[in-house]
């Protein structure tokens, strides 16, 4: 079966500080991989998609950036964080063509920038 | 572009009473999902529906996709404490990617 893995569950950083943030993807291959991020109480912004290694699409231009090394391995960075890219980062996978299918998410990386 | 709204923001429910949330799309969708996410945790795929008027149930809630394909609903009957979260809608027009609403958050008074 396919699971989801992303880490840290947590992290607290200081503004100005870079930012990783690792998610893989384990039971499945070529998936479309996606990163999001919830602000508290609210909806789902899409920050990036990737369809395969290397490629990455951004939705909202800002500080951050992803990349895709590995088929099954998408990674979200920030050279210096602000205080607005506090956060709960959530990655999720779908399989197959983007017009059709559903996306499961992994635990997410609740990101406060202090 | 593509936006899909969901209405109310927030649901205040009395335990065993019914409510109904509501998802509006500005395009006509191929196909909608509903994803569940609980407080704290990260949002779980519930259903999608394809076909124009399609209605599925999944024990107490109903979810309905409207005739044009613009619109969906949730029906939860009888709701419990369990029902506790946020629904998000995410509405997908044809080729393109999926679009989440803003979500319902449900509160449920015991």
């Amino acid at each position: 079966s396919q699971t989801i893995h992303q880490w840290p569950a947590t992290l607290v950083q200081p503004v100005g500080s870079p930012l990783s943030l690792e998610c893989t993807v384990e039971g499945t291959s070529n998936p479309n991989l996606y990163w999001y991020r919830q602000a508290a109480g609210r909806g789902l912004q899409l920050l990036f998609y990737s369809v395969g290694i290397g490629q990455i699409s951004s939705e909202v231009p800002q500080n951050l950036s992803a990349s895709r090394p590995q088929d099954r391995q998408f990674i979200l960075s920030s050279k210096k964080l602000l205080l607005s890219d506090s956060g709960f980062y959530l990655c999720a996978w779908s399989s197959g063509a983007l017009a059709k299918n559903i996306q499961y998410f992994g635990a997410g990386t609740r990101l406060s920038v202090l | 572009g593509q936006q899909v709204m969901q209405i109310p923001q927030y649901q205040h429910v009395q335990e065993g009473e019914d409510f109904t949330t509501y998802c509006n799309s500005s395009t006509t969708l191929s196909n909608i999902q509903w994803y569940k996410q609980r407080p704290g945790g990260h949002p779980v795929f519930l259903i999608q529906l394809v076909k124009s008027g399609e209605v599925k149930k999944q024990k107490r809630l109903t979810f309905q996709f409207g005739e044009a394909k613009k619109n969906s609903s949730l029906h939860i009957t009888a709701t419990q404490t369990t029902d506790v979260g946020t629904y998000f809608c995410a509405g997908r027009a044809a080729g393109n990617k999926l679009t989440f609403g803003g979500g319902t958050r449900v509160l449920v008074k015991p």
